[in-house]
């Protein structure tokens, strides 16, 4: 098992440009989720998913969109980039519809300019 | 969201001694209560969690204590290692749906030889 794939793991953008991060995980875990972490923040919920074709927003749900068309796969979309997006990126799972036990990707280290 | 607060921000003990990182939660509703640890650099990593109807539990050299009445839970890593320094975050259930977390903004720990 791959367990929680991100890629890429570096990015950099211009202001205004937009992307997709992709998140998959190949261990048929329900719950997919999406957090940002900024230094001296912890990590903060943007959004997340208890199954295929349900999502949900988090804390910090602005400027960015999500969809989960498969159990898989939980891409991450910035819609237009702005420099307060520049943040390190993960993506985690878990097995059941709860937030328990996360296993995380390796993480995007995102800078937009 | 409702707020988790983590003390101290950073935390130096030598080699052998205990290092104790506490956290307070503001949320009645939370009932879920795991802490991470991040290496520099690397995907946090679940260490140990805690439901609501336990008040404690240990695996090995760390523990985890819980306090429902009082809202607070703290992490207790007994004869430190220089393997144990890194970012330890607390975080709790958000709510009552179970689906998101709210994370402390993490402390640095530092064990000196």
């Amino acid at each position: 098992n791959a367990g929680v794939t991100q890629t890429p793991k570096f990015q950099v953008l211009k202001t205004g440009q937009s992307m997709t991060l992709q998140c998959a995980q190949d261990m048929n875990h329900e719950y997919m989720s999406w957090y940002r972490q900024d230094p001296g923040m912890g990590l903060r919920l943007i959004h997340y998913s208890v199954g295929a074709g349900i999502t949900d927003q988090g804390e910090v749900p602005n400027g960015y969109n999500v969809s989960r068309s498969t159990t898989e796969d939980f891409p991450l979309r910035l819609l237009s980039a702005a420099p307060s997006q520049t943040s390190v990126y993960f993506c985690a799972s878990s097995i059941g519809t709860a937030n328990e036990k996360l296993f995380f990707g390796s993480g995007t280290q995102l800078s937009v300019l | 969201g409702e707020n988790v607060e983590q003390h101290p921000s950073t935390l130096s003990v030598q080699e052998g001694d205990s290092a104790v990182i506490k956290c307070t939660y503001s949320d009645s509703a939370s009932n879920y209560f795991p802490w991470y640890k991040q290496e520099l650099g690397k995907r946090p990593q679940l260490i140990i969690d805690i439901r609501s109807n336990v008040g404690e539990k240990k695996d090995q050299r760390i523990a985890v204590t819980l306090n429902k009445t009082a809202k607070h839970f703290s992490l207790h890593i007994t004869e430190t290692q220089p393997e144990d320094s890194a970012v330890y975050f607390c975080a709790a259930s958000m709510g009552n749906s179970g689906y998101a977390l709210n994370f402390g903004k993490g402390t640095s720990l530092l064990v000196t030889p």
